[in-house]
């Protein structure tokens, strides 16, 4: 089945230790995001990558790295993770022909930093 | 001032009923507006997508904007348990996922 897959589906991690979400996407899709959601806050970019071999910061970019080596990966790396990083994060992809942003999701990787 | 505002609920219908779901913005610039639908433990999935004003109507679902009040809705009829999820609003200025502002959902039950 074509779309975004994520991995590992759920993580437990301590403090300080280093941690990569991975996502790969079978659409060919120029675009891909990294985004995390939070009860009461929503989504919220971390960072994007309109094509590959580029990436920008979105809302919330601190604590976060991503690359872009080909069209179908976009791993997130948590150099040194702190609590305040449990959420789930959700990795997404677009065509990004334009037209306003229409989004792929994947089925989300939970993250608890104790 | 969030750029854009949603009732969280939670909102419990029971089956039959015609849902409103509500979302306010504060950009005049807004100018593409969606509606993912977000099942409990699943990413979410786009539902309907708007350019500009006006209404748009996809089955049982119906999408308003309403440019001048700045305020967007999404409205369900003849309401299904399988609707249950949570309902996301998004809206943008520019073309481009990168420029997505999303509210923060509303999570729906309908009651068989």
């Amino acid at each position: 089945i074509a779309g975004i897959t994520q991995a590992p589906t759920s993580q437990i991690l301590a403090a300080g230790r280093r941690m990569t979400l991975r996502c790969t996407q079978d659409m060919r899709h120029n675009a891909m995001y990294w985004y995390r959601q939070d009860l009461g806050l929503g989504l919220r970019l971390i960072h994007y990558s309109n094509t590959a071999g580029t990436t920008g910061k979105g809302e919330v970019p601190d604590g976060y790295s991503v690359s872009r080596a080909n069209t179908d990966d976009f791993p997130l790396t948590l150099a040194s993770a702190v609590p305040s990083q449990t959420s789930v994060y959700f990795c997404a992809s677009s065509d990004y022909a334009g037209g306003g942003g229409e989004l792929f999701f994947g089925e989300g990787s939970r993250l608890t930093v104790l | 001032q969030k750029e854009v505002e949603q009732d969280p609920g939670p909102l419990s219908v029971p089956e039959g009923a015609i849902v409103s779901l509500n979302c306010t913005y504060s950009n005049s610039a807004f100018q593409y507006f969606m509606w993912y639908r977000q099942y409990s433990r699943k990413g979410p999935e786009l539902l309907m997508y708007t350019y500009s004003s006006g209404n748009k109507e996809d089955g049982r679902f119906t999408a308003q904007v309403d440019k001048s009040s700045k305020y967007i809705s999404l409205f369900i009829r003849d309401s299904q348990p399988s609707d249950s999820a949570t309902y996301l609003c998004a809206m943008s200025a520019k073309s481009g996922a990168n420029n997505l502002f999303f509210g923060t959902g509303t999570r729906l039950t309908v009651i068989p």
